[in-house]
């Protein structure tokens, strides 16, 4: 019950678009997305809650498709501090689990 | 604000022997989690704690991990005896969720780094 996450890796120069998506195959309450850096822990991003709503955090946005139980991430504009690998959490029932993760390099 | 403190950040074991892990969420975090964190793998819940409760410990393997919450703050991750497989990052997290609340958002410490020879 491990979440669908695609592309598994993606390259961008500095100030181009991204969208990682995330599928589950369970009915969601919610969908969560992490940034882990290199040797560093993950870092909450934000919560998407069943209901179709999208949010902003600062370039990045996400929204939430209760129906087909995707989310979809988006980064507008990126710069070299978006590199790391992006980890969708989805809650079904009484149960949360991460996705494998998309690894975003952002080159200069 | 305090975020989630872990020790060790590194250790080195040789197969068959223990090693024990410890974190201390935020304050006022009713729940804790311990993650296994497999080189290029997401986290995977080893155990989920409510106060000193066991919420999920489904995935824990019991025959040698064991965890424990004593006094619904600080908590202990042990392996015994370890194993190679056993090598992976062991993330401690903590939130605000008082139960079933998935519209809290988890707040991870950096980390113990395990390596088995």
């Amino acid at each position: 019950q491990q979440p669908v996450q695609s592309p598994q890796a993606v390259i961008l120069r500095e100030g181009e678009d991204a969208v990682i998506n995330c599928s589950s195959s369970k009915a969601l309450y919610s969908v969560h997305w992490y940034r882990q850096k290199h040797g560093e822990a993950p870092v909450f991003l934000m919560i998407l809650l069943k209901g179709g709503e999208q949010k902003g955090h600062e370039k990045i946005s996400a929204s939430f498709n209760e129906k087909k139980q995707q989310s979809s991430l988006y980064l507008t504009a990126s710069q070299l501090s978006y590199s790391g690998t992006y980890f969708c959490g989805t809650a079904n029932g009484q149960n949360f689990v991460f996705g494998p993760g998309t690894r975003l390099s952002v080159l200069p | 604000e305090a975020g989630v403190a872990q020790s060790p950040r590194y250790k080195i074991i040789e197969k068959r022997q223990s090693v024990a892990f410890w974190c201390n969420p935020i304050s006022g975090h009713a729940t804790l989690y311990w993650y296994q964190q497999i080189l290029g793998q997401g986290p995977k819940l080893l155990i989920q704690f409510q106060n000193n409760g066991v919420v999920d410990d489904s995935q824990l393997p019991k025959d040698r991990f064991s965890a424990e919450r004593l006094k619904g703050v600080d908590s202990t991750l042990k392996i015994q005896p370890a194993k190679l497989e056993d090598s992976a990052v062991y993330l401690c997290a903590s939130s605000l969720a008082t139960g079933w609340q998935p519209d809290q958002p988890q707040h991870f410490g950096d980390g113990t780094r395990l390596s088995i020879l």
